[in-house]
């Protein structure tokens, strides 16, 4: 089954951008993979799935500030415009014919 | 607008079963595009799937749990439902439940629901 890699942190100043990174298994850099946002005591929330074309589809409500793109078994998501309610763990997401994974969270900070 | 609601006990004894339910409304689960599944967040941990079901009662567990879990669903009640057996402190965690797409991830979430096992 995949498996998904992403760095435990990340930081970056108010008003500026991020690209935050989620690495496919080998044998697996085709896979659509999810993003998700998951503020502090909240639920996480769907942001986008993201195709290896780099491809993605944003679910309602998601600010244009959030886009996805893909390089072979790296999936990324940024964040334009940082928001201090941006400030949040985000998780990826993906799945086979029966089974899903996520990655470890990637926390960030907004300075 | 799609909701999904997690209800049952948020605290439960070593050794006994955890049972969880989780109700849908603004949707039918009976769709043919969604599964619907569990996943769990131990206290400052990151996401576990559980599993999912199909509204056909077709079920997928996570290897590591799969001795332990039963994942069921009720369509006359817009609900499905998670058991899990023999329980430890490990299991302490928030419990969501969610929807997936056929040809994506999760695209909706529950509130999720703190389960403490303790004596």
């Amino acid at each position: 089954q995949p498996v998904l890699t992403q760095s435990s942190s990340a930081s970056a100043s108010l008003g500026s951008s991020v690209k935050l990174t989620c690495t496919l298994s080998s044998g697996h850099s085709s896979y659509i993979i999810a993003w998700h946002q998951q503020q502090p005591g909240k639920a996480p929330r769907y942001l986008m799935k993201l195709e290896g074309s780099g491809s993605y589809n944003k679910g309602s409500g998601v600010p244009d500030r959030f886009s996805g793109s893909s390089s072979g078994a790296d999936r990324y998501l940024t964040i334009s415009n940082l928001q201090s309610e941006d400030e949040a763990d985000y998780y990826c997401e993906t799945w086979d014919s029966n089974t899903q994974v996520f990655g470890g969270g990637t926390k960030l900070t907004v300075l | 607008q799609l909701q999904l609601q997690e209800s049952g006990p948020g605290l439960v004894k070593p050794s006994e079963t955890l049972s969880l339910t989780c109700t849908v409304s603004g949707g039918s689960i009976s769709s043919s595009s969604y599964y619907w599944g569990w996943i769990r967040q131990p206290p400052g941990k990151g996401l576990e799937w559980i599993g999912s079901i199909y509204y056909s009662g077709s079920t997928y567990y996570n290897p590591s749990l799969k001795s332990r879990v039963t994942i069921s669903v009720d369509t006359s009640k817009n609900q499905f439902s998670l058991k899990l057996s023999s329980v430890t402190a490990a299991d302490t965690a928030v419990y969501y439940c969610a929807r997936r797409t056929r040809a994506g991830g999760i695209d909706y979430w529950g509130q999720g629901t703190l389960v403490t096992v303790s004596s």
